[in-house]
């Protein structure tokens, strides 16, 4: 079975601070794709990033990076410097060979001011 | 229009009433999903059409019915409906279904009084 957890469900941090947000996912396939999504107070979930099982290279976008650990089966995301603007409920993602795509319960992110 | 569009925005309906929800899409993509977010609860999947064919039915009740008249719109039909289904849908698409990021639109709050 496959299943994403995202342990933190409410983070409160200053801005400028940097935050991490954790997700543990768990899946027999050898090959799948993880994802992060955004849903700002708005509701539309904004797609961040997509990764794929073969592909270990951490990434950095901006103020946003993703660290990928097979070993751990961990798909980590940090915000550097963070903004107000990041307040939001942060979704990672997993989609198998199924192609049926699972979604973590999320981790609300409080950008204090 | 940009994106994917829902209407209406919000929508508060009895439990004999008969609505329906529309999703429409600008990107030129080949699938397109209904989700259920409902507050205590992960993103749930509720249905699936590729090129406008039904793949996915997530044990989702009969009192939920999509429809796909081709592959830019995506309706929800609600009937008879309870107030435990009051949640956001969600409606989304990908360029296919499988391994693509999905596209979200803001999404139908729901009330069932």
């Amino acid at each position: 079975a496959q299943k994403v957890t995202q342990a933190q469900t409410e983070i409160s941090v200053v801005e400028k601070e940097d935050v991490t947000l954790d997700c543990v996912y768990e899946t027999r396939d050898t090959t799948y794709y993880l994802f992060w999504y955004k849903q700002p107070p708005s509701g539309e979930l904004v797609f961040l990033i997509r990764r794929n099982s073969f592909d270990e290279q951490n990434e950095i976008s901006g103020r946003y990076s993703w660290n990928f650990q097979k070993s751990t089966s961990s798909f980590n995301f940090t915000i550097t410097a963070s903004q107000v603007v990041d307040s939001a409920v942060y979704f990672c993602a997993l989609k198998g060979r199924d192609d049926k795509i699972i979604f973590g319960k999320g981790t609300r992110l409080h950008i204090l001011p | 229009e940009t994106g994917v569009t829902q209407t209406p925005r919000h929508l508060v309906m009895g439990m004999t009433n008969k609505k329906s929800l529309k999703c429409e899409q600008h990107l030129g993509h080949n699938a397109m999903y209904w989700y259920k977010q409902s507050a205590k609860k992960p993103l749930e999947l509720m249905f699936v059409y590729n090129f406008k064919e039904q793949t996915e039915n997530n044990s989702v009740p009969s009192r939920f019915s999509p429809e796909c008249p081709n592959s830019s719109h995506l309706f929800l039909h609600l009937h008879t409906l309870q107030p435990e289904d009051s949640a956001l849908y969600l409606c989304a698409s990908s360029l296919a279904a499988g391994r693509d990021e999905q596209y979200f639109g803001p999404g139908t709050r729901l009330t069932v009084t």
